[in-house]
Order: C-alpha cells, then structure tokens, then sequence
C-alpha cells in the first residue's frame, strides 16, 4: 500500500493550460516536499511546505498544503514545455515518496 | 562541480556478481540516503544513515548493504546481484535540520 498517492499519473495538455495535481495520503506529515526530475537526472527539490492550509508560490507554481496535513496540490498556472517532467511529493515520516504525476507540455 | 556524486553512472553485471554503488557528498549534510527508481513504483528507500555511525534500514533492503565510510561518502552494495535488482539507483543528502533532500545523478544498474 502507497502512503502517498499521486494523481493524475499521467498528464499531457497544450502550452498555455493550467493544471493541478494531488498528492493525497490517510497519515498526517509534520511536512511535505515537492520535486521535479526530468529524464536521466535526480528529483530537485522545489518546496517545502510544513503548516496546514499553507500557500506557497514559486513563479507559475501554486503548492497547497492540506488543513489536516495529509495532502497536497500543485496548480501550474500557464504551463510551459520547461514544465515537462516527473512531478513527486515526498513525506517525512517514513521518508516516503509517492508514484509521481509525468507531466507533459505539447507546444 | 555537483555536490552529491555517483559512480558508476551506468552499470551492466550479470547474475551473482557482487557490485558496489558510491556516492560523495560535498554539502557537509549528515544524512544520506539510497533510493531505487523503478517505472510505475516511484522511489523507494533501501538504506538511510543519519550520522556516520547510524545506518537504518528502509523499505526494501533485502538482498542490499551498505557502508558509511565517512560524513561524506555512503556506498551501497549488492552481494549477489539478481535480475530484479535493475533499476535506478539515487543516493541523497540532507542536513539534520530538516528531510530536504539533495539527490545525485543515478546509477543506471543492468543485472542480466
């Protein structure tokens, strides 16, 4: 059983589209972090977020974090091909990873 | 220069070889961490060391060892390598004040 389940698993839309995926889990996290990996390379880090119903920004990317801090969302706003790739929320108990959303932007 | 390393980058053994994975660090971070990648499975955690005299076994790491040689190298070993072992392989850092984690390159390991 996967403690942190990412959805959609696959996701390919136009240039210029918004897009939110999820991250959802029955357990609670003191913190959650968001990575990217492209192909070939490592995930990079992209954020952290660590109190219920926290915003964070990071230019077109918008990360939510659940009230009860067991889930996450990531809404891109006017997506660009430099978004493509594999998109993973990570937990900290257990040093958990979910499945990851492969992200693909048609230009 | 990367701060978190891995050789092999790309490996090929055949069934019942003992191999090692190595991985360097130069972010002074005192966690580190292996992971392995495969399709459809996401990461998951073989081994994790905390310090250099802690090493905690995680998810799957059955048929895996590993060896913290110092604060900044962590090496993880396969003693008879078997088909199913080939996947990606990571190796991670992260400081003590958080579960940040700093990944390197990969190891792409083939077991035939």
């Amino acid at each position: 059983t996967q403690l942190l389940e990412q959805s959609p698993q696959f996701l390919s839309i136009q240039e210029g589209e918004n897009l939110t995926v999820y991250c959802n889990s029955s357990s609670v996290f003191s913190s959650l972090q968001w990575y990217r990996q492209e192909p070939g390379e490592g995930p990079v880090l992209l954020v952290t977020v660590v109190t219920g119903g926290e915003v964070k920004k990071l230019k077109r990317l918008t990360f939510q974090f659940g009230d009860a801090r067991k889930d996450s969302s990531l809404h891109i706003t006017a997506a660009q091909p430099g978004d493509t790739g594999l998109y993973l929320c990570a937990g900290n108990e257990k040093l958990t990873f979910g499945t990851g959303t492969r992200l693909t932007i048609i230009p | 220069d990367a701060d978190v390393t891995q050789t092999p980058r790309n490996r090929i053994t055949k069934t019942g070889k003992r191999i090692m994975l190595e991985c360097s660090q130069t972010k002074g971070h005192d966690r580190m961490y292996w992971y392995r990648q495969d399709p459809g499975l996401g990461l998951r955690l073989i081994y994790y060391s905390f310090d250099v005299k802690d090493i905690n076994k995680g998810e799957i790491s059955d048929g895996y060892s590993v060896s913290r040689q110092a604060q900044a190298k962590f090496s993880l070993s396969l003693e008879s390598a078997i088909p199913n072992q080939t996947a990606l392989y990571f190796c991670a850092t992260s400081d003590r004040l958080s579960y940040e984690q700093y990944f390197g390159p990969g190891t792409r390991l083939t077991v035939t």
